[in-house]
């Protein structure tokens, strides 16, 4: 079975421009999250989706957003890009919705995004 | 803020030890996960233990969790060069749906 595939691996964006990042979660698995992970901060939960639903949402601004499709691969997007959004983002899936099961967590690699 | 805090941020120790690290929380828990992250790679899955769990074994790995201390321990048992990696406890807690990361340990195996 195929794992957490995050797209692209590396990133170099410059201040002011907008990103989308990329997850194909575990086939089957319906729940995709995503984490901010920087060395400072450590990391943070960005937000998670469940059949195209935002389940629930971390203490980021607006510019932080993502969606869900009907295959649960996820997208996030960040606007306006700053410097401190410089970090590894990583995406995750489960088989459950936490709460209902198994909230064991799938990773994939992340992808590595550097703000000029 | 985060919920889990590991203890200690690093430790460094020989092949063939043992090592064991920390995680305190703040509030109530449905269940507590620890996992490992090797430099600059994803996060891997070794453990849960629920909230009506004392403790609980896979291969070279021992979790404890004190609910009324708030606490979790992680052992691994005769320590390998590839057990060099970054460990965090993940707490699931009872208010809330999302899964919060703790800070980490550092964990470097000389060989």
């Amino acid at each position: 079975k195929a794992g957490v595939t995050q797209t692209p691996r590396y990133l170099i964006k410059t201040r002011g421009q907008q990103v989308t990042l990329s997850c194909s979660p575990i086939s089957g698995h319906r729940s995709v999250s995503w984490y901010q992970q920087t060395p400072g901060q450590g990391l943070q939960f960005l937000f998670e989706y469940f059949s195209e639903t935002q389940r629930n949402k971390g203490n980021f601004p607006g510019r932080f957003s993502g969606r869900q499709f009907s295959n649960s691969r996820s997208e996030m997007n960040v606007s306006t890009l700053e410097l401190g959004d410089s970090a590894l983002y990583l995406c995750a899936s489960s088989l459950y919705f936490r709460g209902q099961g198994n909230e064991k967590l799938f990773f994939g690699s992340g992808t590595q995004l550097s703000v000029l | 803020s985060q919920q889990g805090e590991e203890d200690p941020q690093a430790l460094s120790i020989q092949e063939g030890e043992n090592a064991t690290m920390n995680c305190s929380y703040k509030t109530s828990i449905n269940n507590l996960q620890w996992y490992r992250q090797n430099s600059g790679r994803g996060l891997v899955h070794l453990i849960l233990i629920r909230s009506n769990e004392r403790e609980k074994h896979s291969g070279r790995l021992r979790v404890t969790l004190d609910t009324s201390k708030k606490s979790s321990s992680l052992l691994i048992t005769a320590s390998r060069a590839a057990d060099t990696a970054s460990y965090f406890c993940a707490t699931d807690a009872a208010a809330g749906n999302k899964l919060t990361f703790g800070g980490g340990t550092r964990v470097l195996v000389k060989p």
